[in-house]
């Protein structure tokens, strides 16, 4: 089965500090992997897709398909990167573009 | 905004009455997806469409159906709406529908009391 797991629902972290938001995917292929936030009061948008495998916000995520993982990362976190981050897996047939998400972790950086 | 909007933002029902929500878009993409978010489950896919008069199941599609009989207008409907189906609904788009970046829209929150 096709799954996200996000195993952290709230990571606090003071400013300045490094960040990392967990993220596991079960998926038998080759995936499509995107991390998605929503800041308060505005719409969820895309933070950044691993095919493009560029640095958004300073936050890189890297896939590492012996640990299925995707973790999202930033080394040092900024009072504005509060937010809900959500992992996806782009699934089934990949021309239709339907994403399954994980349950999200709210990030919350402390001044 | 990619041109989306829902309708209406937010709305009160009580259970057992139908709703409908609309989502609208103005650059007539083919691809258009219905989701629910609810705390602990992230978001979840209802229904999408991939044309006019084209659309399947997601992965909880029990008790939603949903309609496109324009490009640019995917409507989804509660025929009888349970307490369950509170929460907050996102319609998006995908423009090319491959491992291409998803559009939202600003969400509709939905109380069924």
């Amino acid at each position: 089965a096709q799954r996200v797991t996000q195993p952290e629902k709230l990571l606090s972290v003071f400013k300045g500090a490094p960040v990392e938001l967990k993220c596991n995917y079960s998926y038998s292929g080759s995936p499509e992997l995107f991390w998605y936030v929503q800041y308060s009061r505005q719409r969820l948008q895309l933070l950044l897709r691993h095919i493009s495998r560029e640095s958004i916000k300073g936050f890189t995520a890297d896939l590492n398909k012996g640990e299925t993982s995707f973790h999202l990362k930033k080394p040092f976190a900024q009072e504005e990167d509060s937010a809900m981050y959500y992992c996806a897996l782009m699934g089934g047939s990949s021309n239709t573009g339907k994403l399954i998400f994980g349950q999200g972790t709210t990030l919350q950086v402390k001044p | 905004d990619a041109g989306i909007t829902q309708s209406p933002r937010h709305k009160v029902t009580e259970t057992g009455t139908p709703v409908t929500l609309r989502c609208h878009q103005t650059e007539n993409h083919r691809y258009m997806y219905w989701y629910r978010q609810d705390p602990g489950h992230g978001l979840r896919l209802i229904h999408y469409s991939y044309g006019v008069k084209d659309t399947d199941k997601g992965e909880v599609s029990d008790g939603y159906s949903v309609s496109r009989s324009k490009t640019e207008d995917f409507l989804l409907t509660l025929e009888s709406a349970t307490s369950s189906q509170t929460s907050v609904y996102f319609c998006a788009i995908n423009p090319q529908g491959r491992a291409d970046e998803q559009f939202f829209g600003p969400g509709t929150r939905l109380t069924v009391l």
